[in-house]
């Protein structure tokens, strides 16, 4: 089975910091996809990456950036954290079969 | 509105019972119909699959899907405590997924 591994679980940074969430894949899978997921909204789409250094917006990538410079790895960036970026990031990879999702990263910004 | 309606709940019965969930959705081009379960504290993961109007099972558990009205539910028969969890539907055109908001399901033991 494809695993998808996320480096940090929990993570508190200071508003205005440049906050990178790491998110790797151990198989070769082109499709990766970075969520937030919150109380009542549930999970939404910030962005998508469907080759190396190839890259669409979702739902709501306003204060995000991503970074696909190889295969396995999708980075999301927090240019300047806010203290409304505070959620879990959920990062996804598509098996053809459904969406495998990594374990998660709580982010508080305070 | 939303693409994919899911009544958040929270639904909470005793071990043994039957536990439905249900989702719509206004897309007609969803192809492709999922249900996840996720623990506190974890990412989801994927329990069913289904691309076709009607039922498909896995053990105790009962994909259903009727195009023509836009409606997906899932079944769980013989619920335990370790169902309990929250179920998110997801349905998808091409790869990229619509997530319901999830229900928060808790089994009694």
């Amino acid at each position: 089975d494809v695993k998808v591994t996320q480096s940090s679980r929990y993570l508190v940074k200071r508003t205005g910091e440049k906050v990178f969430l790491e998110c790797v894949q151990d198989m070769d899978h082109e499709n990766m996809f970075w969520y937030r997921q919150d109380p009542g909204l549930g999970l939404r789409l910030i962005y998508f990456s469907y080759d190396v250094k190839m890259k669409e917006k979702g739902d709501i990538p306003e204060g995000y950036s991503v970074s696909r410079e190889k295969k396995e790895r999708f980075s999301l960036i927090l240019e300047s954290a806010s203290t409304n970026q505070t959620s879990m990031y959920l990062c996804a990879i598509d098996t053809v079969y459904g969406y495998t999702f990594g374990s998660g990263t709580r982010l508080t910004v305070v | 509105q939303k693409e994919v309606e899911q009544d958040p709940g929270p639904l909470s019965v005793p071990e043994g019972a039957i536990v439905s969930l249900n989702c719509t959705y206004s897309n007609s081009a969803f192809q492709y119909f999922m249900w996840y379960r996720q623990y506190s504290r974890k990412g989801p993961e994927l329990l069913m699959y289904t691309y076709s109007s009607g039922n498909k099972e896995d053990g105790r558990f009962t994909a259903q899907v009727d195009k023509s009205s836009k409606y997906i539910s899932l079944f769980i028969r013989d619920s335990q405590p370790s169902d309990s969890a929250t179920y998110l539907c997801a349905m998808s055109v091409d790869y990229k997924l619509s997530f319901g908001a999830g229900t928060t399901v808790t089994v009694r033991a």
